[in-house]
């Protein structure tokens, strides 16, 4: 299985919104509503921000949404904020049982 | 509060079984529709699944690293297991365990509960 493809890096000032991508075929991203996303500041555990496409674990801000179309999903933050600053993933569940990342995105707040 | 905790190696030799332990804490392994699974970061780069086992002991892999990755459940010492055999210079990494989630309506490969992780090196 091939890693899902993300963008290497985004960036945008404080209060504007982006927009990550997360790419993957009829087998894993466009198969099934289990599109989840990690935020990773350094040197630290991931943290589950969204779940299920668009889904938000409790204490997580409603400034982070999810969305999908077909093979694709998105991560859309806005209000950005400087601790925003990290490297996000995407993960996707498979048709073959199984889970699989994006590549990551390094999120830079100018 | 649930919590995660791995032990074993930290350095490996070229050839050798990587073996890890998930000690979890907190709560039971045994638990419907939770699912107990290892994840790795290589030094600067992005997260790879390893493979996820039930406390039935139903496991998957992934299939980059399924010939050689073995997962095992303990619900007696509420652990689980993780052995990686002929590892390389490429198995460098820091090496997680993580609690995920599967329903028929909800899933996500770890949430809330992971360990801290830990750097298995492999080298001569």
């Amino acid at each position: 299985q091939s890693a899902l493809t993300q963008p290497a890096s985004v960036s945008g000032s404080p209060g504007q919104s982006i927009t990550v991508s997360c790419t993957g075929t009829s087998s894993d991203v466009g198969a099934y509503n289990f599109v989840s996303w990690y935020q990773q500041h350094p040197g630290k555990a991931p943290r589950l921000m969204i779940y299920d496409v668009n889904k938000r674990p409790s204490g997580v801000s409603n400034r982070f949404s999810g969305s999908k179309s077909g093979n694709t999903a998105s991560l859309t933050i806005s209000g950005l904020q400087a601790e925003d600053e990290a490297d996000y993933y995407c993960s996707s569940y498979t048709r073959s049982n199984t889970w699989v990342f994006g590549g990551g995105t390094k999120l830079t707040v100018l | 509060q649930l919590q995660l905790q791995e032990s074993g190696p930290g350095l490996v030799r070229p050839s050798e079984t990587l073996s890890l332990t998930c000690t979890v804490s907190g709560g039971l392994i045994r638990s419907e529709s939770y699912y107990w699974g290892w994840i790795r970061q290589p030094p600067g780069k992005g997260l790879e699944w390893i493979g996820s086992i039930y406390y039935s002991g139903s496991t998957n892999y992934n299939p980059s690293l399924k010939s050689r990755v073995t997962i095992s459940v303990d619900t007696s010492k509420n652990q689980f297991s993780l052995k990686l055999s002929s590892v390389t210079a490429a198995d460098t990494a820091v090496y997680s365990c993580a609690r995920g989630y599967c329903s028929r309506t909800s899933c996500y490969v770890a949430g809330d509960s992971w360990g801290q992780g830990t750097l298995v090196t492999v080298s001569s």
